[in-house]
């Protein structure tokens, strides 16, 4: 079975540049989940779809940063403007709902922003 | 409040020796608990998962919750060179199939 794929693995960009991210789940997991992760913390959820609903957004800084989930599969994360606060891994994440339900990461995306 | 906390090391224990990873949380209606593996420049990759109280063990790995203390911990038996990461501990909550993570804890094993 094949895992989360995300690319790009590394991007480096000048502040108030624009980037994207994408991700594509395990096939058939209907939720997908991004994540911030700075270095020498525990991942942050930016966003989480159900399907290609939004089901939390609380902490995606909306100002720069958008997110979707077209079609309920494969899913783009933006920034834009960057800033350097932004620099960290961006982890895709996906799991089945269910009873026992467990979450897989992707191989990030690490940013870094000049 | 954190939902889920851990404290950030550095652990460390010499090679063959126990190492014990502990964590809590504040959600007292979770229902599942996790534990991921990330070394450094890599992703989390999970190696245990418990649902009940009591033990669960997996090869050198063995998983304890106490749903009462909220409280969840993991041990390595024989610590190898290779097991020194952060270890993350994650909480699924009640709600939306929402994963908390704590913030991890790094194990060094010495030769």
């Amino acid at each position: 079975e094949a895992g989360v794929a995300q690319s790009p693995r590394y991007k480096i960009i000048e502040k108030r540049q624009s980037v994207a991210f994408w991700c594509n789940p395990i096939s058939g997991h209907a939720t997908l989940y991004w994540y911030q992760q700075i270095l020498g913390q525990g991942p942050k959820l930016l966003i989480q779809f159900q399907n290609n609903g939004v089901v939390d957004d609380s902490q995606l800084p909306k100002d720069r940063f958008s997110a979707e989930r077209l079609k309920g599969v494969d899913s783009t994360l933006k920034i834009q403007p960057a800033k350097l606060e932004d620099s960290a891994v961006y982890l895709c994440a996906s799991s089945s709902p269910g009873l026992n339900e467990k979450l897989f990461f992707g191989s990030g995306t690490q940013l870094s922003v000049l | 409040q954190k939902e889920v906390e851990q404290n950030s090391g550095p652990l460390s224990v010499p090679e063959g020796a126990i190492a014990s990873l502990n964590c809590t949380y504040s959600d007292r209606g979770s229902q599942s608990f996790f534990w991921y593996r990330q070394y450094s420049g890599k992703s989390p990759e999970l190696i245990m998962f418990i649902y009940s109280n009591g033990d669960k063990e997996d090869g050198r790995f063995t998983a304890q919750l106490n749903k009462a203390s909220q409280y969840v911990s993991l041990l390595i038996r024989d610590s190898q060179p290779s097991d020194s990461a952060t270890y993350l501990c994650a909480v699924r909550g009640r709600n939306f199939n929402k994963f908390y993570f704590g913030s991890g804890t790094k194990l060094n094993v010495k030769p």
